[in-house]
């Protein structure tokens, strides 16, 4: 079965310092893989999703990138943070067909 | 576009009483649909899945689910409730071949349990 693994669990920065948040994965080949934030108190705002390496398609406009420069690593990016990227970052990985995404257990971003 | 309404943000159920928690949605044609629970500050994990064939469909910790495609539902079911069922639960709708295999998630619902 497919393990997911993301680094760091918790992470504090400053305004305007760069971000790159890990996610990889293991026991799948090939898998479509997301990246979702989740802002307190609310559901899930999927962000970046990714069918391949190199393959990345942006869900809404806003101040991260991703990129997958290997099968089964997937990182969230930006080079200046900005308070309203505060939030809880799950990546997620689908292997195959008629399979369902998995989650990593998250890792909570604070703004100062 | 799909879409996805749970309409109870909050539900409060006595330990050992039964939950129900619902889940409309929105989809143009035969959707894949998902439930997912969420412990505070983890992961959503999987609790069950309906791609095709028997409507009730069972899952992990003794959940079950409901398609019932005139209704546009995906009802949510646990007989009895354990303290640790407490947790945000969440509905999701996807479709096969769609670009990416997306899944739209619900707001989700929060279940407190009382002892």
């Amino acid at each position: 079965s497919q393990t997911i693994h993301q680094w760091p669990a918790t992470l504090v920065q400053p305004v305007g310092s760069p971000l790159s948040l890990e996610c990889t994965v293991e026991g799948t080949s090939n898998p479509n893989l997301y990246w979702y934030r989740q802002a307190a108190g609310r559901g899930l705002q999927l962000l970046f999703y990714s069918v391949g390496i190199g393959q990345i398609s942006s869900e809404v406009p806003q101040n991260l990138s991703a990129s997958r420069p290997q099968d089964r690593q997937f990182i969230l990016s930006s080079k200046k943070l900005l308070l309203s990227d505060s939030g809880f970052y799950l990546c997620a990985c689908k292997g195959g067909v008629n399979q369902p995404q998995h989650f990593g257990d998250g890792t909570r971003l604070s703004i100062l | 576009a799909q879409s996805v309404t749970q309409p109870d943000i909050h539900i409060t159920v006595s330990e050992g009483a039964s939950l129900e928690l619902r889940c409309n949605y929105s989809y143009g044609a035969t959707p894949y649909l998902f439930w997912y629970v969420q412990s505070p500050g983890q992961g959503l994990q999987l609790l069950l899945k309906y791609f095709s064939g028997d409507t009730l469909v069972q899952g992990i910790k003794g959940f079950e689910a409901e398609f019932k495609r005139s209704q546009s539902s995906f009802n949510l079911r646990k007989p009895s409730v354990h303290w640790s069922d407490a947790a945000e639960y969440f509905c999701a709708v996807g479709a096969a071949g769609a670009a990416g295999n997306k899944l739209t998630f619900g707001g989700g619902t929060r279940v407190l349990v009382k002892p």
